[in-house]
Parts: C-alpha cells; sequence; structure tokens
C-alpha cells in the first residue's frame, strides 16, 4: 500500500460545486502539505500543518480550505470551485527536522472544474 | 525572494547519452537541495540530497553536486535509458518548511 493516499484519483466538476479532496499516511509524519501543480508553474504550496492544531496558508491559499482531522489525515476543500482550479493537486508529508527533511508524496488527484 | 531556475525542456536524448538539467537558485539562507523526479501518473519522489556546500548527492546513477560559489545544482547522468523519461524537479528546503520548486524540465529518452 502506498505511504501516502489521495482520494479521488481523478475528479470532473461544475463551477459553483463544492469539493474535497481526502489524503491519509502511514508513514507518521507530523507535517502535511498541499500543492497545486500546473504546467509551466512548477508546484505551488496551497496550505501546510505541521500538526492538528497547527494550520498554516502557504502561497495560494485563496478559494481554499483544509482540515486536519488527525495526524494521518489532511483535507483539501473547495468551496465553491471555478475553473481556474483545474490542476493536479498533491498531498504531501515529510518528517520533522533540522532542515533537509525531503518531502513524500501522494500520486496526485486531477480535478477539472467545467 | 528565494527561487530555483531549472532548463526548460523539453529535453530529448538517445539511449546511452550524456544527461545534464541545469539548476540554479536564489536563498537567503543556507538552503538543503533536492532533486525529485516524477513519472507519468505518480507524485514526486525523492531522487537524490545535497544538505551543504561540496556535498554530492547520487542515487541511480545520477549525481548533482551543491555548488555555493555559482549557486547550482545540476543533474547529470552518464548514460540515460528509455526507463528514465520523466519530469525531474529541482528544489530547495529551508528553515523548518519552506520548500521551493522549479517548474520541472521534461527528459525524453529514445530507443
Amino acid at each position: 500500500d502506498a505511504d501516502v493516499t489521495q482520494t479521488p484519483r481523478n475528479r470532473i466538476t461544475k463551477t459553483g460545486k463544492r469539493i474535497m479532496l481526502e489524503c491519509s499516511q502511514t508513514k507518521g509524519h507530523d507535517r502535511m502539505y498541499w500543492y497545486r501543480q500546473d504546467p509551466g508553474l512548477g508546484l505551488r504550496l496551497i496550505y501546510y500543518s505541521f500538526d492538528v492544531k497547527d494550520i498554516n496558508k502557504g502561497e495560494i491559499s485563496d478559494g481554499y480550505s483544509v482540515s486536519r482531522q488527525a495526524q494521518a489525515k489532511f483535507s483539501l476543500s473547495l468551496e465553491s470551485a471555478i475553473p481556474n482550479q483545474t490542476a493536479l493537486y498533491f498531498c504531501a508529508t515529510s518528517d520533522a527536522g533540522t532542515g533537509d527533511q525531503p518531502q513524500h508524496f501522494g500520486d496526485g488527484t486531477r480535478l477539472s472544474i467545467l | 525572494g528565494d527561487s530555483v531556475t531549472q532548463m526548460e525542456g523539453p529535453v530529448t536524448l538517445s539511449e546511452e547519452a550524456f544527461l545534464t538539467i541545469n539548476c540554479t537558485y536564489t536563498a537567503t539562507g543556507y538552503p538543503s537541495l533536492f532533486w525529485y523526479v516524477q513519472y507519468p501518473g505518480e507524485g514526486l519522489q525523492l531522487l537524490l540530497k545535497a544538505t551543504k556546500a561540496d556535498d554530492k548527492g547520487s542515487n541511480k546513477g545520477f549525481e548533482a553536486t551543491y555548488r555555493k560559489e555559482t549557486t547550482s545544482f545540476h543533474l547529470e547522468k552518464g548514460s540515460v535509458q528509455v526507463s528514465d523519461s520523466a519530469v525531474y524537479f529541482c528544489a530547495l528546503m529551508w528553515g523548518t518548511y519552506k520548500y521551493i520548486f522549479g517548474t520541472g524540465t521534461r527528459l525524453k529518452v529514445l530507443a
């Protein structure tokens, strides 16, 4: 089984709908992150969480919200989806540490908003 | 601000050719540097890392050396295979959480 699991893997929905993307991990990491990937732009950080009670905005948090339900679960919500939120979304985890901890990624959710 | 710049792709090579993918960075601190690889339909996977100047990261025949004087971390492989076809991301990390990724370079290796 994958260490970082994202559901769903693909989703097509309509403008204005509420969408939730889910992420669960078995790595035992405290830190979890949500990114979006767009062609030519690389990965951009949406939100990150250092533990259940510590949630922080990333560089592009507008239009998104998150919930850290447990150490192992971190969900991303789009309250009212719009077409420019069409992208590939990744959840990642990392261990706490001294600045050389790599991130571990799920396989992504491809989201299309019509 | 902090940034990572990668060469634009796609890079197309024949099997057994030498690979270089350039990466330069701008950072106010002393970051750790990473290369990640993304295969189709998958998330990014750590390929190699280096945490201080002159460190060389290596894995699966790939190498990169942390060059502080040129703020670079170029990825190299002596002989690429078709199975190396993927998108490669250079990234830096500093502080407690700040990761910055480059835009990715697509590599195509032809048999």
